[in-house]
Parts: structure tokens; C-alpha cells; sequence
């Protein structure tokens, strides 16, 4: 089944304690991303990556990394997390879009969801 | 950055027809709807590409202006499984969002 999974589902942290959030789907997408979803705020991208080894900011980047060692795996990690990153972590992926312009995507496959507490 | 959506809010009895504004302050190629039940993923609804071609919902319809950097998202005759958060989206960058709420 074509699907995009993350883990852990729920997580309740202290401040200052690394924790990764890992992300992974098996529709050999291109394209992997990383949002953050507040309320009113809608979804906000945090980091996106548009191969292996190739990563960008997104609007909300910092007290996140990245990286993308294989074509599956997009982690989230945040080295010392803070109350302020409290919130509902969404992963994504998907292909390009043929024929666009740069940066330019299909439809986009989301994992269930990581809802962080930071305490 | 983010698309505006409007309105931010729409409430709904089943049987009628709304509409959702997506607008952008960058050039389009295309354009993306996704719904949002509560707690959940957002899932694909329809893509609008430049040019015309349009692949998505059977039953949800949307306009895309190129000119304009807008798109629409229609829908008609609601019923209460629409209800959810919609968003638009220019591939990786989604709006802001409108919530519409269907009651019997």
C-alpha cells in the first residue's frame, strides 16, 4: 500500500531534549516536506526536500534540522526543543510536477501526523 | 508568502452551495485543493494546472485564473461529509485555510 508513515503518533517532551520525528513513504516521491499545523495558522512549511542530499527552508525553519541520507527518509529533527514548537507535525511527499517550472509538485501524500507537547 | 483564503469561515445547511477563494500574491502554474477532517491529514481533492487541464473530485468543481493568481473551489449541494478545513495550496505552500461546517 502507497502510504507515507511517521513516528512517533504523540509524543510529550521537556524542553531542551532532542527528540527526531521520523518520516518515511514508498512511492519513490521526489519531493519530501515537513509542516507544522496551529490553530488559525493553517499549515506552514518548516523544510522541504527535493532530492537526497538536497534541502531547503521552508517559512518556519528555525530550531529544526533536516536531512535526507536516502530517498524514503525525511526526519525532523529538533536539537533543543521549546514550548513555542508545541503543535501538530505533518510530513508530506510527492512528485513533481512534469512539464512545471522548478519546484513545482503533484499531489501531495501526508503521513497521520506527530501531535508534539513540549513541556 | 501563503495563498489567502476567504472567507476563513462558512456555515453550512446540507443542500447548499458555497464557494472558497484562494488567492496568490505569486505567479501560479497550478493550483491545489485539499480538505481537512479535525485531527486528520489533509487529503487531495483537485489540482488546476496552467492551461486548463484539471484532475481531481468528481463532485467538488474549481476555477483557476492565471491572470488573476486566483483560484475557486465550488461546491454544491454540501452535504455533511464536507465538512472539514479546506486548503489551497501552490504544490508545497498552502493557504490559510477556511473552515465550513455542513448541519443537517
Amino acid at each position: 500500500e502507497a502510504q507515507v508513515t511517521q513516528n512517533p503518533r504523540y509524543l510529550i517532551t521537556v524542553t531542551g531534549k532532542k527528540l527526531t520525528v521520523t518520516c518515511s513513504q514508498n512511492m519513490n516521491h521526489e519531493y519530501m516536506s515537513w509542516y507544522r499545523q496551529d490553530p488559525g495558522l493553517g499549515l506552514r512549511q518548516i523544510y522541504y526536500s527535493m532530492n537526497v542530499e538536497v534541502t531547503d527552508k521552508g517559512d518556519v525553519p528555525e530550531g529544526y534540522k533536516v536531512s535526507r541520507k536516502e530517498k524514503r527518509n525525511f526526519p525532523l529533527i529538533l536539537e533543543s526543543p521549546s514550548p513555542n514548537q508545541t503543535s501538530l507535525y505533518f510530513c508530506a511527499s510527492s512528485l513533481g510536477l512534469a512539464g512545471g517550472p522548478p519546484i513545482s509538485t503533484d499531489t501531495q501524500y501526508f503521513g497521520p501526523g506527530t501531535r508534539l507537547t513540549v513541556l | 508568502q501563503q495563498p489567502v483564503q476567504s472567507p476563513q469561515a462558512v456555515i453550512l445547511r446540507e443542500g447548499e452551495d458555497a464557494v472558497i477563494n484562494c488567492s496568490s500574491s505569486k505567479a501560479l502554474y497550478s493550483v491545489h485543493w485539499y480538505r481537512q477532517k479535525h485531527g486528520e491529514a489533509p487529503v487531495f481533492l483537485m489540482i488546476l494546472l496552467k492551461g486548463g487541464e484539471q484532475k481531481g473530485h468528481e463532485k467538488i468543481s474549481a476555477s483557476f485564473n492565471e491572470k488573476k493568481q486566483q483560484s475557486s473551489l465550488y461546491l454544491t449541494a454540501s452535504q455533511l461529509s464536507y465538512s472539514g478545513t479546506y486548503f489551497c495550496g501552490t504544490g508545497l505552500i498552502f493557504g490559510t485555510g477556511t473552515r465550513l461546517q455542513v448541519f443537517p
